[in-house]
């Protein structure tokens, strides 16, 4: 069974500061890894994707990816309140057949 | 670019009843993938359909089949419906290619079944 796995959470930060967000995934030969946010009641809206160790910044946001150690993270800098969702980490292991976590609930307060 | 679009967004049915769902893909991708979300098992794969061909399939009962037309939008049908088939049930597209596999969702189609 490939797993995905992530704190539930809720993980509350304040406005301004860096949210953390991490994801273990159970399959090394995972090739690509993704990050959707999904507001309550929405679908999933890709915020970032990483395919090679190392980090990849796309604005407030950075996706560091870890394949010795199974790991991904999405930081996200100067967290505002319209940030507060779900956030989902999904890996590719084969074929276009997407694996995701049970999501992460971040909370930024005002 | 539009994006992916689905119908119906509700949809109320009984047991034991069939529904299908329809899902229109990103202009250009060919791949259509199909997912269940429910609070309990969270986002769940279904099948993925590329080129008209069911190319990879979820652990899944045979009542939810689906199938892709050669303008690839694509369809997903459950028969004999079951309480637990009540959920969210999103569709997503892309490329299909070896690194060009990111996937974009639809709104999905909010299934409740009575």
């Amino acid at each position: 069974q490939k797993e995905v796995e992530q704190n539930s959470g809720p993980l509350s930060v304040p406005e301004g500061a860096i949210a953390s967000l991490n994801c273990t995934y159970s399959d090394r030969g995972s090739q690509s890894f993704f990050w959707y946010r999904q507001y309550s009641g929405k679908s999933p809206e890709l915020i970032m994707f990483i395919y090679s160790n190392g980090d990849k910044e796309d604005g407030r946001f950075t996706a560091q990816l870890n394949k010795a150690s199974q790991y991904v993270s999405l930081l996200i800098r100067d967290s505002q309140p319209s940030d507060s969702a779900t956030y989902l980490c999904a890996v590719n292991n084969a074929g276009n057949m997407l694996t995701f976590g049970g999501g992460t609930r971040l909370m930024v307060k005002p | 670019k539009a994006g992916v679009t689905q119908t119906p967004r509700y949809l109320i049915k009984t047991r034991g009843q069939q529904v299908t769902l329809s899902c229109s893909p990103i202009s250009g991708h060919r791949s259509v993938s199909w997912y269940q979300q429910t609070p309990g098992q969270g986002l769940q794969f279904l099948f993925e359909y590329f080129s008209e061909t069911q190319r990879n399939k979820g652990n899944f009962p045979g009542r939810f089949s689906g199938r892709q037309f050669s303008n690839s939008r694509s369809e997903m049908n459950v028969s004999t419906l079951e309480l637990g088939d009540s959920a969210l049930y999103l569709c997503a597209s892309s490329r299909g290619h070896p690194d060009q596999e990111t996937q974009y969702f639809g709104p999905g189609t909010r299934l409740l079944v009575l």
